[in-house]
C-alpha cells in the first residue's frame, strides 16, 4: 500500500526541540520531492520544507528557515523535520507530503509550557 | 510572495447543484495550481493538479479549470460526501496555500 506515515509529534516547552519523522512504503521513496507542511487548530495550511529527491537541496518559507531543518534517508524510505527553538506559534498538525499528491494521516505537535 | 485568494470562505448548496468554487492569485501563476479536498479530521486529498488535471480515482464530477490569476474549482452535481474544506495550492513560485472554502449541504 503507498503511505506516508508520520511520528515524533507531542508536547514540548518554548525553546526547546523536536524531530518528526515520516516513513515512506508502497513506491520508489528516492524518486520524489518531499515537503513538510503544517497546519494549526482550526487554520488553513502552511508549507514548512521541501527536499529534492537526492536530498542535495532543502527549501523553506521565512517563518521557520533557521530553525527547521528537513533531511531524508533514502536508504531507510524516512524523510525527517527537525525542529528547533520551538514556539507556541508552531503549534499545528504536521503532514509528511510527496511532491504534493500524496499526504500522511499528520501528526500534532503542541509547544507550551 | 504570491497570495492566493479563496472565495468564497462558506458555501451552502443543495445535494445536485452545481458548484463553483474560485481561487485568485496576486500575480501569474502559468496554472502551476493544484486542489484539495480536506474533510473533517482528515487530511488533504490532491484532487486537481495543474489546474485541471483530475487526480486519479477522483470522480469525474470534479473538474478544474482557469489561467492566469484566476482559477475555479467545478462540482457537477454535489453530493453529501463533498461536505468538506476546499484549499487551492500554487507552486509556480515558492508555495502558497489559499485559506479554504468551506462547502455545507443546505
Amino acid at each position: 500500500e503507498v503511505q506516508l506515515v508520520e511520528t515524533g509529534g507531542g508536547l514540548v516547552q518554548p525553546g526547546r526541540s523536536l524531530k518528526l519523522s515520516c516513513v515512506a512504503s508502497g513506491f520508489t521513496f528516492n524518486n520524489y520531492w518531499m515537503s513538510w507542511t503544517r497546519q494549526a487548530p482550526g487554520k488553513g495550511l502552511e508549507w514548512v520544507a521541501s527536499i529534492t529527491n537526492s536530498g542535495g537541496s532543502t527549501y523553506y518559507p521565512d517563518s521557520v528557515k533557521g530553525r527547521f531543518t528537513i533531511s531524508r534517508d533514502n536508504a531507510q524510505n524516512t524523510l525527517y523535520l527537525q525542529m528547533n527553538s520551538l514556539r507556541s506559534e508552531d503549534t499545528a498538525t504536521y503532514y509528511c507530503t510527496r511532491d504534493w499528491d500524496l499526504w500522511g494521516q499528520g501528526v500534532m505537535v503542541t509547544v507550551s509550557s | 510572495d504570491i497570495q492566493m485568494t479563496q472565495s468564497p470562505s462558506v458555501l451552502s448548496a443543495s445535494v445536485g447543484d452545481r458548484v463553483t468554487l474560485n481561487c485568485k492569485a496576486s500575480q501569474n501563476i502559468n496554472k502551476y495550481l493544484n486542489w484539495y479536498q480536506q474533510k473533517l479530521g482528515e487530511a488533504p486529498k490532491l484532487l486537481i493538479y495543474n489546474t485541471n488535471n483530475l487526480q486519479t480515482g477522483i470522480p469525474s464530477r470534479f473538474s478544474g479549470s482557469g489561467s492566469g490569476t484566476d482559477y475555479t474549482l467545478t462540482i457537477s452535481s454535489l453530493q453529501p460526501e463533498d461536505v468538506a474544506t476546499y484549499f487551492c495550492f500554487q507552486h509556480n513560485s515558492w508555495l502558497t496555500f489559499g485559506s479554504g472554502t468551506k462547502l455545507e449541504i443546505k
